[in-house]
């Protein structure tokens, strides 16, 4: 089955660390998102990626990295700069559709990170 | 920039009441809309979508209609139902392709 997939569900990490959450998908998808989503809150965008060995910022990407080496994969880092790293973070992939059509995104099942 | 406004939550209904959560827009161009919908601890399921002015997206009971002229893209149910509660999302992609996402409203719906 097609789908996208992150990894793992939850992950702790003590401060200062640097950790990586994995977002793979089999959907042949040009087009990777990463998302962050605090309690309550909506989703805001972190780095998106439209084609291989290309990535933008988004709207909080300070303190994140992204690379995007295969069509596949789309690992995002949540580095010792990112200073209130406690969220839930969703992985999301799309294609672009006919014309002026924007196909929608299908997301993964998100990751769970804790500071300790 | 882009930006959706939703209206703000959270909503609670009793079983087979009527549903609507609002949903405007801004963009330039002619983006496509979505609603999302979120079950706890999980990622996001689209739930239905419209591509142009006045299509009218449906799935499982719900239903909304790409409005151009006011700029609306409204969420509503005839009856919902327990299992209906969620927190939705009201979404829009651009010419970039990005998905801009309103700020989500939960429902909670008591039996």
């Amino acid at each position: 089955d097609g789908g996208i997939t992150q990894s793992p569900k939850y992950l702790f990490r003590k401060e200062g660390q640097n950790v990586t959450l994995s977002c793979e998908q089999n959907l042949n998808h040009d087009a990777m998102y990463w998302y962050r989503q605090d309690p309550g809150q909506g989703l805001r965008l972190i780095y998106y990626s439209q084609i291989v060995n290309d990535f933008q910022k988004g709207d909080i990407a300070e303190g994140y990295s992204v690379s995007r080496e295969k069509k596949e994969s789309f690992p995002l880092t949540v580095t010792s700069a990112q200073k209130n790293p406690t969220a839930f973070y969703l992985c999301a992939s799309s294609t672009p559709g006919r014309g002026r059509e924007n196909t929608e995104a299908f997301f993964g099942q998100g990751t769970r990170l804790t500071v300790v | 920039g882009n930006s959706v406004t939703q209206m703000e939550g959270p909503v609670t209904l009793s079983e087979e009441a009527f549903l609507t959560i609002n949903c405007t827009y801004t963009a330039t161009g002619y983006p496509s809309l979505f609603w999302y919908v979120q079950y706890p601890g999980e990622g996001l399921q689209l739930l239905l979508k419209a591509t142009k002015a006045d299509d009218k997206g449906s799935n499982k009971g719900f239903e909304a209609t790409y409005r151009k002229e006011t700029t609306s893209f409204h969420l509503e149910k005839g009856s919902v139902q327990v299992s209906d509660s969620a927190v939705y999302f009201c979404a829009l992609t651009g010419s970039a392709r990005q998905l801009t996402f309103g700020s989500g409203t939960q429902l909670t719906v008591l039996p």
